[in-house]
This record gives C-alpha cells, sequence and structure tokens, in this order.
C-alpha cells in the first residue's frame, strides 16, 4: 500500500506570498492532520479533516487554511507569508476510529520544507 | 504545565545497552499513546502504540503505559548506532481528534 505523499517537498517563497501545499493520504484513510515543525517548537498541530469537514484546530493565525476533497486527498493554504512562517509542514492519515483503537495510528508524509526569505 | 512531557536530551548509551525512553501526560482521560521515531531531516515514523496499562513488546522495543501514574515509556534493547535520532512521545486525549506530541527525546548512540 503506498504511503502518504506531499507536494511539493521543497518551497522557496517571499514573505508576503502565499502557498499552497498538497496531502495525498493513505488509501482508505479519511482523516489528515496537518503539523508545522520547527527546531524551536517541535511538532504542533494545525488542523485535522475527516470527511471533507474540519473537526480540530491549533492555535494558528486565520492565514493558516486548509480544505479537504472528497477523495480525502487535502491542502494548506498559508496566506501572506511572513519569516516564522519556514518550517517543515507535514501531514498524517489514519483511520481515526473506524476500526478499534489501532485505527488512531497517525502515518506521516515526507513532509514540506517551506523557506520563506 | 505542557501537556506531554520529555526530557528533551540527547541520551547518550553505548552500542548494546538498553536506551531507556520517558514521558509523562497531564490529561487524565488519555487513551492511546504512540512513539514515533524521527531522523534528522526525516518525517516521523510511527515504531510502537500502546493502549493499555502494561508492556507491549516488539521486536527490541518495548513500550511500557501506566496510566495511574501517567506515564509511558520506550526500552531499545541492544541499541545500535542506527537508533540514534529524535523518539517523539504522542498522546490521543479524550474526545479529541488530534494527537499531542512531546518535544522529543535525542537519542545518541555510542560506539
Amino acid at each position: 500500500k503506498a504511503g502518504v505523499t506531499q507536494t511539493p517537498r521543497y518551497l522557496i517563497k517571499t514573505r508576503g506570498q502565499q502557498v499552497t501545499l498538497s496531502c495525498s493520504p493513505i488509501s482508505g484513510h479519511r482523516s489528515v492532520s496537518w503539523y508545522q515543525q520547527t527546531p524551536g517548537q517541535g511538532l504542533q498541530f494545525l488542523f485535522e479533516y475527516f470527511s471533507e469537514t474540519q473537526r480540530n484546530k491549533g492555535n494558528f493565525p486565520g492565514r493558516f487554511s486548509g480544505r479537504q476533497f472528497s477523495n480525502s486527498r487535502s491542502e494548506m493554504n498559508v496566506s501572506t507569508l511572513e519569516l516564522g512562517d519556514s518550517a517543515l509542514y507535514l501531514c498524517a492519515s489514519s483511520l481515526w476510529g473506524t476500526s478499534g483503537p489501532s485505527s488512531y495510528e497517525q502515518y506521516f508524509g515526507p513532509g514540506t520544507r517551506l523557506t520563506v526569505t | 504545565q505542557k501537556e506531554v512531557e520529555q526530557n528533551s536530551g540527547p541520551l547518550s548509551v553505548p552500542e548494546g545497552a538498553i536506551a531507556s525512553l520517558n514521558c509523562t501526560y497531564s490529561d487524565r482521560v488519555s487513551q492511546s499513546f504512540f512513539w514515533y521515531r524521527q531522523y534528522s531531516g526525516k518525517s516521523p515514523e510511527l515504531i510502537m502504540s500502546i493502549y493499555s496499562n502494561g508492556d507491549k513488546e516488539d521486536g527490541r522495543f518495548t513500550a511500557q503505559l501506566n496510566k495511574a501514574s501517567q506515564y509511558v515509556s520506550l526500552l531499545i534493547r541492544d541499541s545500535q548506532p542506527s537508533d540514534s535520532a529524535t523518539y517523539l512521545c504522542a498522546v490521543l486525549a479524550g474526545t479529541a481528534s488530534k494527537l499531542t506530541f512531546g518535544t522529543g527525546t535525542r537519542l545518541q548512540v555510542t560506539l
């Protein structure tokens, strides 16, 4: 079974621009979560989608948004980029509770490394 | 108080020794616990999950859970240099549809 894929893998943007990142979950997984990882803050939860609905959102400004499509693929968008948005953005997919406790296991994609200059 | 706490390390152990990684959590209704390994520059990789009190073994890895003490640990037996990585503890709490991660413990296995 193919793993979680994320595109693009690397991105360089300038302040003020916007960016869209894409995530394709493992086949059959309907939950997609997004995280931001920086050296100082660790893994910070952005939001989680399940069957096209955002069920949970982390403590990030409204510049960070996301969506999920009917095929479970997800995108996240960051508008008006700031230098502090430079990070590794990770998406993870899971079955999320649809079949016992092991269905909460999240599997990560390779990440998109965003550099804002 | 942080929701999930880990010692940042580095934890240095000689090759062949047992590495013991610890994690404490604050939410008493937490129900599922996970250990991820992350190599530098890579994404986290799930290595163990545990849901009930006691020990769970998988190869050289043993996860231990004590819900009364709100404590979960990961033991790595016969540590190898390839085990050198950051180990992240993650907790699923209550009805929240998200995992909360600790900041990770960096493990160094020395020759």
